[in-house]
C-alpha cells in the first residue's frame, strides 16, 4: 500500500504550544520521510527530513520522531509562534523509485 | 522556488476542451513531477520525469499525458478537461529523485467549468 496517513487534518494551539503532526504508513520499502510547509498561495517548500535509521532529528524548532517498528512518524514544533501558521505534510519515499506520497496534510494555526 | 515558473497561473475552461499547462525550470534539474492539490487529498502525484523523454504515470494520471522534449520544459496536458480535474496544480523539482529535495513551483488554479 503506497499510502500515507496523517493526523489531525487541523489544529489551533496558542503561542508557545507544542503541535504534534502524525503521519501512519504500511510500506515498508518507504526509505525517506520529509515534511513540507505550505504557506497559503505558495508552493510547498522542505521542512525538515529523516531517514529510517535514526529515531530522531531537530532542526532549530522542528524535532520529527521516527517509531520505525510502529510505522509512524510525527513533527513536533517547540514553542511555536504565529509565522508557524500553515498547512503541513507528511511524505514518504518508496525505496529504489522516483515517487514521493504525500499525507493529506495538516492545517496548523497558532494564535497569539 | 528554485527557479520555477508555471504557466499559466490561473485558467478557466469549458469541459471537453484540451488544456495544456507548463512548468518551466532554470536549474537543470534532472526530475521533475506534476502533483495536484485538493482539499480532502493533499498532494497527489499525476506524472514524473526522471530525464528528456523518460516520464512515468504517478498516482492519478488517468485522463492526464506529459511530455518532456527539453530538460527545463515538463508540459502537463488535460485531453479533454473534466470538472474532476478543477484542481491546484504544482509543478516540482529535484535534482536527484524524489529522496532528495523538491522544489515547488507556486501552482495553477484550473477551474472547468
Amino acid at each position: 500500500q503506497q499510502q500515507v496517513k496523517q493526523s489531525p487534518q487541523s489544529l489551533i494551539v496558542q503561542k508557545g504550544g507544542i503541535p504534534i503532526i502524525n503521519c501512519a504508513y504500511e510500506n515498508t520499502a518507504f526509505d525517506y520521510f520529509p515534511w513540507y510547509q505550505q504557506f497559503p498561495g505558495k508552493g510547498p517548500a522542505l521542512l525538515i527530513a529523516i531517514r529510517p535509521d535514526v529515531s530522531e532529528k531537530k532542526e532549530g524548532r522542528f524535532t520529527i520522531s521516527f517509531n520505525k517498528s510502529a510505522k509512524q512518524f510525527s513533527l513536533h514544533i517547540m514553542d511555536s509562534q504565529p509565522g508557524d501558521s500553515a498547512t503541513y505534510f507528511c511524505a514518504a519515499s518508496v525505496y529504489n523509485t522516483d515517487k514521493l506520497i504525500f499525507g493529506t496534510g495538516t492545517r496548523l494555526q497558532v494564535f497569539p | 522556488d528554485a527557479g520555477i515558473t508555471q504557466s499559466p497561473r490561473h485558467k478557466v475552461t469549458e469541459t471537453g476542451t484540451p488544456v495544456t499547462l507548463r512548468c518551466h525550470q532554470t536549474e537543470n534539474h534532472r526530475y521533475m513531477y506534476w502533483y495536484r492539490q485538493d482539499p480532502g487529498h493533499g498532494l497527489r502525484l499525476i506524472h514524473y520525469s526522471y530525464g528528456v523523454k523518460d516520464t512515468d504515470k504517478g498516482e492519478v494520471s488517468d485522463g492526464y499525458s506529459v511530455s518532456r522534449s527539453k530538460t527545463e520544459d515538463f508540459l502537463l496536458t488535460l485531453e479533454s478537461a473534466t470538472s474532476s480535474q478543477t484542481s491546484v496544480y504544482f509543478c516540482a523539482t529535484a535534482r536527484g529523485g524524489s529522496n532528495e529535495k523538491l522544489f515547488f513551483g507556486s501552482g495553477t488554479q484550473l477551474s472547468v467549468l
